[in-house]
């Protein structure tokens, strides 16, 4: 069975703090990918990353970083020196990489960066 | 990457008449689609898996009779919800998995998504 789960429903954090965005998957798959997307108010999602099974190096990207951890199952996002603009939910979600599988989506993390 | 088009963004309609959806891949051949419906707060819940010229496979618990879905060619899919009732109201948002020029199969690409509300 395929399922992604995100614990944590809400984060509100000071503008400039650090913030971890947790992801715990579940898959028999030996091949997958991982994603994380941005939803930010006006709905549509935006990508930001993805990551397959048989690369666990942790990638930086400006103020995001990611870390992949294949032994406990987790693919946390980071957010350094957070801003307002940061402020959207965010969805990791997984997939079985065949053509034609469907995305998995966690439940989604809510974060609001506050001024 | 990729770019999927959704159509419209936002659709108010009347109880009891129908509602189309469009979501095209504008630079590459959509093989695969995907509509999700999403309530306010809550995750994407997958509705339906269409490959192009066959029938759509559904999700367990969504009605097919009420949410069409063509996939006539490989760069429209259309999502029609039938007979539209105020339950019905959400964020619909299509993904597209294709083929084309260094484009990665196993992503999938996400249309802007349609906010419907049925009065």
């Amino acid at each position: 069975a395929q399922k992604v789960t995100q614990a944590q429903t809400e984060i509100s954090v000071v503008e400039k703090e650090d913030v971890t965005l947790d992801c715990v998957y579940e898959t028999r798959d030996t091949t997958y990918y991982l994603f994380w997307y941005k939803q930010p108010p006006s709905g549509e999602l935006v990508f930001l990353i993805r990551r397959n099974s048989f690369d666990e190096q942790n990638e930086i990207s400006g103020r995001y970083s990611w870390n992949f951890q294949k032994s406990t199952s987790s693919f946390n996002f980071t957010i350094t020196a957070s801003q307002v603009v940061d402020s959207a939910v965010y969805f990791c979600a997984l997939n079985g990489g065949n053509t034609g599988n469907q995305f998995y989506f966690g439940t989604g993390t809510s974060l609001t960066v506050i001024p | 990457g990729a770019v999927v088009s959704q159509h419209p963004s936002r659709v108010i309609c009347k109880s009891g008449t129908s509602v189309k959806i469009e979501c095209r891949s504008l630079d590459f051949q959509a093989t695969t689609m995907f509509w999700y419906r999403q309530f306010p707060k809550q995750s994407l819940m997958l509705m339906a898996t269409s490959n192009e010229g066959s029938k759509a496979t559904y999700e367990q618990g969504v009605e097919k009779d009420k949410f069409l879905i063509n996939h006539a060619s490989l760069t429209l899919s259309t999502l029609t919800v039938t007979s539209a009732h105020p339950e019905d109201s959400s964020f619909y948002i299509c993904s597209a998995r294709g083929v084309g020029q260094d484009l990665p199969n196993t992503e999938a690409f996400f249309g802007q998504g349609t906010r419907l509300t049925v009065v």
